[in-house]
């Protein structure tokens, strides 16, 4: 099953920002947090991942929160094509890499 | 450029039928994933392998079959044991560092 907590959708006005929360309240010390987001019909795309300190790179940024129970996923400026289904997904074996995916958020940005 | 390829990217078969999906890299990736997906719902795993002739089962392996015999493919074949195989299936691969799995672009396979 999977290990982390998300709304099924959301808004987001064309432009604003977009704040993806996700829930991991029993992720482990060594435990990554990655973001993928996946347009209809396609392969899922990576966005970004961290451990405990915030991240940032040309897609998004990244918010863990200090107990590290907790993350954001932030698209500074929305725009009509990132309009997707979000996953967060914490990494499942850590001997190896299988990634457990949950049902995702809809963000849905409207103009 | 680096990718994943998967073929075909539609896919139809008959009830009572084996059907084959490819998947492709040039990522020299030594992990090899396949998920099922279907509509509206996440993506669940079928089969994935670490290394080459090797390979174990995800959670819905019943009724799919895989090999790896080489470091950039990873087949999987449906067989005529899945009793619901009408879904859309992506092949993923990952480096072995902390970096993002790549995805193919998906078959869309379906039973008439």
């Amino acid at each position: 099953d999977a290990k982390t907590t998300q709304p099924p959708s959301m808004d987001c006005a064309e432009g604003r920002a977009a704040n993806l929360p996700c829930n991991h309240s029993t992720i482990s010390g060594n435990e990554y947090v990655y973001w993928y987001r996946q347009i209809h019909s396609q392969g899922p795309q990576y966005i970004i991942h961290g451990l405990k300190n915030n991240e940032t790179n040309e897609m998004a940024s990244l918010i863990i929160t200090e107990d590290r129970k907790s993350s954001t996923l932030i698209l500074p400026h929305a725009t009509l094509r990132d309009t997707a289904v979000y996953y967060c997904i914490v990494r499942d074996d850590p001997y190896g890499n299988k990634l457990v995916f949950g049902a995702g958020t809809i963000l849905r940005v409207k103009s | 450029d680096g990718g994943i390829t998967q073929s075909p990217k539609y896919l139809f078969r008959k009830e009572g039928q084996n059907v084959t999906l490819s998947c492709e890299q040039n990522l020299n990736h030594d992990a090899m994933y396949w998920y099922r997906q279907d509509p509206g719902q996440g993506l669940r795993l079928i089969y994935y392998s670490q290394i080459v002739n090797d390979f174990q089962k995800g959670d819905i392996a019943e009724g799919y079959s895989v090999s790896r015999e080489k470091k950039e493919s990873f087949p999987l074949t449906v067989t005529s044991a899945q009793k619901n195989p009408t879904a859309f299936y992506l092949c993923a691969s990952f480096s072995g560092q902390n970096y993002g799995y790549t995805f193919g672009s998906g078959t869309r396979l379906t039973v008439v």
